[in-house]
């Protein structure tokens, strides 16, 4: 079966310092990868989507950028962070095709920008 | 770009009662989504919704799809505690391929609490 995971769960950083989140999937190849921020309260937004190595596209303009330097591992980083970069950032992934296409969640990394 | 509205956004109600979550979507879909969040937790998914006149049903919850009112709901039959949660609904635009067949259009959620 296939399992995702995200690291660090929790962090607290200072203004201007770097990012970097980690996100791998297990159990399948080729997946669709994305990130999500939840502020608080808020609906999810998209931040960037991946349909293969290398291939990074962005939803809107902001402080972070996204790897994916191999099949199943997406990064998401900052050079220095902003207070607004503060909330709950979810890696998710699909498989393509013409089915139902549920996205399914890794457990989210909470991030506190102070 | 596709808005998503559900309403209520709060909704407290008394164990044993029924109630209804609607999620309204501005622009043709063709996937409608009910994600369940604990407090805390990440995105958990209910129900994947593909058709008109589409329903699903799991234990309490039920969810259906309306195309041509661009409108979904989740039912919720005699409330327990343990449905206490956030509830999502996304929708996906027409003639998604690729990467962005994960691109999904979220509300804002109906937080819902259920007590005694």
């Amino acid at each position: 079966s296939q399992t995702i995971h995200q690291w660090p769960a929790t962090l607290v950083q200072p203004v201007g310092s770097p990012l970097s989140l980690e996100c791998t999937v297990e159990g399948t190849s080729n997946p669709n990868l994305y990130w999500y921020r939840q502020a608080a309260g808020r609906g999810l937004q998209l931040l960037f989507y991946s349909v293969g190595i290398g291939q990074i596209s962005s939803e809107v303009p902001q402080n972070l950028s996204a790897s994916r330097p191999q099949d199943r591992q997406f990064i998401l980083s900052s050079k220095k962070l902003l207070l607004s970069d503060s909330g709950f950032y979810l890696c998710a992934w699909n498989s393509g095709g013409t089915g139902a296409n549920v996205l399914t969640f890794g457990a989210g990394s909470r991030l506190t920008v102070l | 770009e596709l808005k998503v509205e559900q309403n209520p956004l709060f909704l407290s109600m008394q164990e044993g009662k029924n109630y209804t979550i609607y999620c309204n979507y501005s622009t043709t879909s063709d996937r409608l989504y009910w994600y369940r969040q604990d407090p805390g937790k990440s995105l958990e998914s209910l129900f994947v919704l593909l058709s008109n006149g589409a329903v699903k049903q799991e234990g309490r919850l039920m969810a259906s799809l309306d195309t041509k009112a661009r409108l979904s709901t989740l039912h919720i039959t005699a409330a327990v505690h343990d449905l206490s949660a956030t509830y999502f609904c996304a929708a996906r635009r027409s003639g998604s391929r690729g990467s962005t067949l994960g691109r999904l259009y979220f509300g804002r959620g109906t937080q819902l609490t259920v007590w005694p």
